[in-house]
């Protein structure tokens, strides 16, 4: 059985950094693509950030270009997302996702990790 | 970036009615779309991806259809748990989008 356990969320002030982790158990994570996928208070679902399953192509969304990383861990069997320089309207339920394979579908879903950003 | 734009906002039916809901692209992605079903206080659940496959476990009375600019999920007959909120998907084209969802509602 799949399973994505989110980790690292919390309150932050504007311009703070935080780290979020999903471990991940159940599949062979090194095959898989990852994402990010966050849930803002009262909104829509937004796509964040998805990498490869080597590693070595990621993607972000243009509301977090230059300010987020999105990285993996094959021997911890763990994704993350370094965000930096936070600001308001990053607060929201961020969710892990398992990606179906060969394809930027979400699949399985942590049950997330709520970030708020605010003074 | 592509647009997927949802409707209805909010679906007020009854329990065994049919359900359509919408999403139409503001350009073609192919068949790369996918609906998503999201309860409340939990994780989105992928029911349909590439406009027409049934994702693993999803029950029969879920369908999709389309492909180009419009797509269609039509739940036959629904039933209690079925009351959510659907989001749809596409993966054509980076970045990846959402529709702003459908809200199906118990009348």
């Amino acid at each position: 059985e799949v399973q994505l356990l989110e980790s690292g969320g919390g309150l932050v002030q504007p311009g703070g950094s935080l780290r979020l982790s999903c471990a991940a158990s159940g599949f062979t994570f090194s095959s898989y693509s990852m994402s990010w996928v966050r849930e803002a208070p009262g909104k829509g679902l937004e796509w964040v950030s998805s990498i490869s399953s080597s590693g070595g192509t990621t993607y972000y969304a243009d509301s977090v270009k230059g300010r987020f990383t999105i990285s993996r861990d094959t021997s911890r069997n763990t994704l993350y997302l370094q965000m930096n320089s936070l600001r308001a309207e990053d607060t929201a339920l961020y969710f892990c996702a398992k990606d179906q394979y060969l394809a930027y579908y979400f699949d399985s879903w942590g049950q997330g990790t709520l970030v708020t950003v605010s003074s | 970036e592509i647009v997927l734009t949802q409707s209805p906002a909010t679906l007020s039916l009854s329990p065994g009615e049919r359900a359509t809901l919408s999403c139409r692209a503001s350009q073609s992605v192919s068949s790369y779309l996918a609906w998503y079903q999201q309860k409340r206080g939990q994780a989105p659940r992928l029911l349909i991806y590439d406009a027409s496959s049934r994702a693993t476990g999803i029950p029969a009375r879920f369908s999709g259809s389309g492909s180009g600019t419009d797509f269609t999920l039509t739940i036959s007959s629904l039933e209690p748990e079925d009351f959510a909120v659907y989001y749809c998907q596409q993966r054509d084209n980076w970045p990846l989008t959402f529709g702003g969802g459908t809200k199906v509602e118990i009348k």
